[in-house]
């Protein structure tokens, strides 16, 4: 029940098109919902996060839609760039975890040229 | 921004020595720092919660004794590789809260160190 499923392992999309990338929970309690950014070698960066009581947030051209009844939120990258090709993963914390973030496996994106 | 630090940045040492990893909040003050572990194409795994003045809290399978956690500042917590062996040989990333900004929920993470077991 602590588990956060992250698909797809991998995606490839070309540059200027939209990257879509998708976390689903089972704890209820969770109430907070971080996507992170690691490129290789590095450290995660926080990208965006969102809380249960808005269904979506846009930063930039990163957009997390949040579906609380189907315990889902998605990333959204509009107009990717080679640059953005890195590891994302989602997180989730809240609840009995004692703020302690639960990753997702992580996708793996590229964006060709 | 809350920036966080990490050193060294790698380390390669040989099997059966110890090695002490540095993770330093350096324009905030940290109650609680986190130590993760990364294999190679994998997703960051929880080793433990450090907290400043108290016994670090280890997530189920992590060897207390193996991996020696001190929070002895509100702005360093270290973690101690102990007769260190090739199985150790991982990726280690911390985080820190800023618990006094009110955003008591966001970590920011260190940038990792890398340790070769040879």
């Amino acid at each position: 029940q602590q588990q956060v499923k992250q698909s797809p392992q991998s995606l490839i999309v070309q540059k200027g098109g939209i990257s879509i990338i998708n976390c689903a929970y089972e704890n209820t309690a969770f109430d907070y919902f971080p996507w992170y950014q690691q490129f290789p070698g590095k450290g995660p960066a926080l990208l965006i996060a969102i809380r249960p009581d808005v269904s979506e947030k846009k930063e930039g051209r990163f957009t997390i839609s949040f579906n609380k009844s189907a315990k889902q939120f998605s990333l959204h990258i509009m107009d990717s760039q080679p640059g953005d090709s890195a590891t994302y993963f989602c997180a989730a914390s809240g609840g009995g975890s004692q703020g302690n973030l639960i990753f997702g496996k992580g996708t793996k994106l590229s964006v060709k040229p | 921004g809350a920036v966080v630090s990490q050193h060294p940045s790698r380390v390669i040492c040989k099997s059966g020595t110890s090695v002490k990893i540095e993770c330093r909040s350096l324009d905030f003050q940290a109650t609680t720092m986190f130590w993760y572990r990364q294999f190679p194409k994998q997703s960051l795994m929880l080793m433990a919660t450090s907290n400043e003045g108290s016994k670090a809290t280890y997530e189920q399978g992590v060897e207390k004794d193996k991996f020696l956690i001190n929070h002895a500042s509100l702005t360093l917590s270290t973690l101690t590789v102990t007769s260190a062996h090739p199985e150790d040989s991982s990726f280690y990333i911390c985080s820190a809260r800023d618990e006094w900004q009110g955003a008591v929920d966001e970590q920011f993470f260190g940038p990792g160190t890398r340790l070769t077991v040879l």
